[in-house]
C-alpha cells in the first residue's frame, strides 16, 4: 500500500458528461501528479501540484483541469467526456515541490473510467 | 513525440530466467532513470532506480545497467519468479523546471515468468 487514496475505484459515464476524481496523498507530501494510462498512449503525465500551487502541465486538454486544496488532496476534473478518455487515471505524490531526480513518486491504486 | 523508447512489449521466461529489459533515451537532459513495477489492477510502484553517474546498479535480484554514450539504460531480473510477472515500465527525468521534471515513461513490458 502506498498511502496514497483515490476515489473512486470505477467510474461508467456517458459521453458529453463531467467527472471528478479524487486524490488524497501520503501524508507528509506536498506534491500531487495526475497520470493517464491506456493502452496506446501509455503513462502519460497530466499536471502537477505543489501545497496548492499549479507546477507544471503535461498533455492535459484543455476539456481538462485539476486543483490542491489547503488539506492537500487533488480533484481532477474530466469535463465533456468523449470514448478516448476511457484510461486508468492515477494519482502519485511525492515529498517536496522538484519531483525530479532522485525523488521517489508515490502512485495510487487508480480510477478505471470507462466513458459510453 | 517519445522520448523514452522501450523494449521488448511483453517477454515470457522459464523460472529461473534472466528477462531483459531495455530503454532509450533521447534528451540528454534526464539524469535520473526509475524503473517501475506494476501488477494488475495496482498502481505503479517504484522498484529500483539509477542516476548517469554510475553504470550500474543492484537492489537484490534487480539491476540497471546505464550507458551514458549511448543514452541506453536496462533492467536485468536474476532468478526470475512467477511473482515477479508484472508490467515494468523504465522512466526518465530531468532536473529543473516545467514538465521535464516530471517522469516520461515508456510505454512499459509485460514480462510473464512460467513455472
Amino acid at each position: 500500500d502506498s498511502g496514497v487514496t483515490q476515489t473512486p475505484k470505477h467510474l461508467i459515464t456517458a459521453t458529453g458528461q463531467r467527472v471528478t476524481l479524487r486524490c488524497s496523498p501520503r501524508s507528509g507530501d506536498l506534491s500531487v501528479y495526475w497520470y493517464q494510462q491506456s493502452l496506446d498512449q501509455g503513462l502519460q503525465f497530466l499536471i502537477q501540484y505543489y501545497n496548492g500551487e499549479e507546477r507544471a502541465k503535461g498533455n492535459i486538454l484543455e476539456r481538462f483541469s485539476a486543483q490542491q486544496f489547503p488539506d492537500l488532496h487533488s480533484e481532477l476534473n474530466l469535463s465533456s467526456l468523449e470514448l478516448g478518455d476511457s484510461a486508468l487515471y492515477f494519482c502519485a505524490s511525492s515529498v517536496s515541490r522538484t519531483g525530479g531526480p532522485g525523488e521517489t513518486q508515490y502512485f495510487g491504486p487508480g480510477t478505471r473510467l470507462l466513458v459510453l | 513525440q517519445q522520448q523514452v523508447k522501450q523494449s521488448p512489449q511483453s517477454l515470457i521466461v522459464q523460472k529461473g530466467g534472466i528477462p531483459i529489459i531495455n530503454c532509450a533515451y533521447e534528451n540528454t537532459a534526464f539524469d535520473y532513470f526509475p524503473w517501475y513495477q506494476q501488477f494488475p489492477g495496482k498502481g505503479p510502484a517504484l522498484l529500483i532506480a539509477i542516476r548517469p553517474d554510475v553504470s550500474e546498479k543492484k537492489e537484490g535480484r534487480f539491476t540497471i545497467s546505464f550507458n551514458k554514450s549511448a543514452k541506453q539504460f536496462s533492467l536485468h531480473i536474476m532468478d526470475s519468479q512467477p511473482g515477479d510477472s508484472a508490467t515494468y515500465f523504465c522512466a526518465a527525468s530531468a532536473e529543473g523546471g516545467g514538465s521535464q521534471g516530471n517522469l516520461i515513461f515508456g510505454k512499459g513490458t509485460k514480462l510473464s515468468v512460467k513455472p
